[in-house]
């Protein structure tokens, strides 16, 4: 049974550029969540779907961050232009359904940008 | 925005109960508490949820008071195994259905 998958697992690029991380949730499950994580401000949610429509994403950073999810298999998160605060590791969820329900995480995307 | 506290770390030995945790003052209503486990370069992983009082499962108990303004999460004979990075989970008043993680608390268990 396949977990959350995630790539690329690691992402080097210089800033300015555009990055696109994608996230594959588990079948079956109704609710997508994109997390990022650093030392200085630990797991931030930045925005979930409930089948597919955008719920909340007021954890969005700023403008330079976009989020779909064209269908329930399948999701991106895109910076343009990328910066270097923007180094962080991001991490996809999939729950069953809600924001209540137990999320299964994929092993993230780690981001360096230089 | 509310904060979700947590001790930065705690330190033990294999075979013993461990208790870590988690304040939470400003918890919404209809909120559930969960708790996850993090290995380096892995994602967290679930390990037990509730709502009020007292949840079990095969791996630790969960502990939460009638005013639900803090929570514990309990793990039984720990082993070198379970040394990670413990968060909990609980939706934040000020901002409607918005998850917020706690600080996290690193456990090093010793032989």
């Amino acid at each position: 049974d396949a977990g959350v998958i995630q790539s690329p697992r690691h992402e080097v690029t210089e800033m300015g550029q555009e990055v696109t991380l994608r996230c594959k949730p588990i079948s079956g499950h109704n609710s997508l969540f994109w997390y990022r994580q650093t030392m200085m401000r630990g797991l931030e949610l930045l925005i979930y779907f409930n089948n597919n429509v955008p719920i909340d994403d007021s954890g969005m950073p700023e403008d330079r961050f976009s989020a779909k999810m064209p269908n329930a298999s399948f999701s991106t998160l895109k910076i343009q232009p990328s910066e270097p605060r923007d180094s962080a590791v991001y991490f996809c969820a999939s729950s069953p359904m809600g924001s209540n329900q137990p999320q299964h995480f994929g092993d993230g995307t780690r981001l360096s940008i230089l | 925005l509310a904060k979700t506290t947590q001790p930065i770390s705690m330190d033990s030995y294999e075979g013993q109960e461990v208790n870590i945790t988690c304040s939470h003052n400003n918890i919404a209503t209809n909120d559930y508490i969960t708790w996850y486990q993090q290995f380096p370069s892995q994602g967290p992983r679930f390990i037990i949820q509730g709502y009020k009082t007292k949840v079990t499962n095969e791996v630790a108990s969960l502990f939460i008071p009638a005013d639900r303004k803090s929570s514990t999460l309990s793990l039984p004979r720990v082993s070198l195994s379970d040394t990670a990075v413990y968060y909990c989970l609980v939706g934040d008043t000020g901002a409607t259905n918005k998850l917020i993680f706690g600080t996290g608390t690193l456990l090093a268990v010793q032989p």
